[in-house]
């Protein structure tokens, strides 16, 4: 158990549609990563949180959006779906600052738009 | 941009065949070069982190290595049990996200 938890695990909905994914970072983590991974792309790096503050930002459609909130929990909102963005979404977590510092994974959730 | 290339993309084995994945990449600025392992439907779980050329590091049957331009993760009298997606990722200097390749899918049939 990676100390990261993601919910829902599982998510089904239609396309145009808005949803909401939750992560949880491992206690003490600052940092919070989300990650998308569908089977023709890899694990794809989406958007960095880091104490709040947003800190880096990959290959992220503007219909998505993140926050991190105040107890370091993180919500990614994917809004206008598509089919395409059916995917794994995973949520990781780290110390952040300083220095090298691994990744640690949530199980991620299952989005399905149909 | 970074880059990560695995090979092979996937690799069947006997039960005790011993196997190395290989890693290559472009990064500039390596701050640290990272495997994980990642079973079906679940999350990666992180195995090593490699820091410098010549590094290397052992968990139970697999030893990582690293050079300039590529590392290597070595299977050594692989089990069942060790059957996942191994995943490379590296970590530049400026920055903390990691940048993963597409993963070899090792099988080991008992």
């Amino acid at each position: 158990d990676s100390g990261v938890t993601q919910t829902p695990k599982h998510l089904i909905t239609a396309t145009g549609q808005r949803v909401t994914l939750r992560c949880s970072p491992r206690s003490g983590d600052l940092s919070v990563y989300w990650y998308q991974q569908s089977l023709d792309q890899g694990l794809q790096f989406l958007i960095q949180y880091y104490n709040g503050e947003e800190r880096a930002k990959g290959n992220i459609l503007e219909r998505f959006s993140a926050q991190q909130f105040p107890d370091l929990h993180s919500e990614l909102n994917l809004s206008s779906l598509e089919l395409g963005d059916s995917a794994l979404y995973f949520c990781a977590s780290s110390v952040g600052d300083p220095g090298v510092h691994s990744l640690h994974f949530g199980n991620g959730t299952r989005l399905t738009v149909t | 941009e970074d880059q990560v290339t695995q090979s092979p993309e996937a690799l069947r084995l006997q039960e005790g065949e011993s196997s190395s994945l290989n890693c290559s990449y472009t990064v500039s600025g390596l701050r640290g070069l990272f495997w994980y392992r990642q079973d079906p439907g679940k999350g990666p779980e992180f195995l090593f982190t490699l820091y410098s050329a010549g590094e290397e590091k052992e968990k139970e049957r697999l030893k990582a290595t690293l050079t300039k331009k590529e590392s290597f993760l070595h299977i050594t009298a692989p089990k069942p049990e060790d059957s996942a997606t191994y995943l490379c990722a590296v970590q530049r200097s400026n920055d903390y996200k990691l940048s993963f390749g597409a993963g070899t899918t090792v099988t080991v049939r008992a």
